[in-house]
């Protein structure tokens, strides 16, 4: 089995832009989770989608959002960029809840400058 | 906010020694799992304790919990120069969203 795909793995992007990152779970796994990792923070939870229904939210700004397809691929949009949002964003599968095994990705490193 | 808390932060080994990595938590849980990541890259899942469970066993890891002290611990037997990466412990809290809630991770450099 294909393991979590996210695309792309890296972007640089400026302040007020906005960006969206993708994220294919593994087949068959119906939870895509997505986290917020920088040195500060370590890894922060934002959100977690399970058919195509946001089931959990992390305590980000609105600027964040998600969504999931009927195929359980799941998109992150992030909305007037500032310099705060530079992080490695993780997307996790699973097969049906979060509390469980994840299988993460490799990450997407956004750049805000 | 942080659930699981690491400690050390950081740590400096040996190859062949072994490490100890522990981790204090808040609320109660159902289960508490460790993760492994090399810089830079995604998370590995390593291995999952349920509550109910004390001890558990992987290969050369060893984890233990202790739900009346809130902690748990990640030993590596024998560590090797390729075990040199980040370990994180991640909690689910009983009755909660069951979101899984990460520490700040421990460091673990393991010198050839």
């Amino acid at each position: 089995k294909a393991g979590v795909t996210q695309t792309p793995r890296y972007l640089i992007k400026t302040r007020g832009q906005q960006v969206t990152l993708s994220c294919s779970p593994i087949s068959g796994h119906r939870s895509v989770s997505w986290y917020q990792q920088t040195p500060g923070q370590g890894l922060q939870f934002l959100f977690e989608y399970f058919s195509e229904t946001q089931r959990n939210k992390g305590n980000f700004p609105g600027r964040f959002s998600g969504r999931q397809f009927s195929n359980s691929r799941s998109e992150m949009n992030v909305s007037t960029l500032e310099l705060g949002d530079s992080a490695l964003y993780l997307c996790a599968s699973s097969l049906d809840r979060q509390g469980e095994k994840l299988f993460f990705g490799s990450g997407t490193q956004l750049s805000v400058l | 906010s942080q659930q699981g808390e690491e400690d050390p932060q950081a740590l400096s080994i040996q190859e062949g020694e072994n490490a100890t990595m522990n981790c204090s938590y808040k609320t109660s849980i159902n289960n508490l799992q460790w993760y492994r990541q090399n810089s830079g890259r995604g998370l590995v899942h390593l291995i999952l304790i349920r509550s109910n469970e004390r001890e558990k066993h992987s290969g050369r890891l060893r984890v233990t919990l202790d739900t009346s002290k809130k902690s748990s611990s990640l030993l590596i037997t024998a560590s090797r120069a390729a075990d040199t990466a980040s370990y994180f412990c991640a909690t689910a809290a009983q009755g909660g969203s069951e979101k899984l809630v990460f520490g700040k991770g421990t460091k673990l450099t393991v010198n050839p």
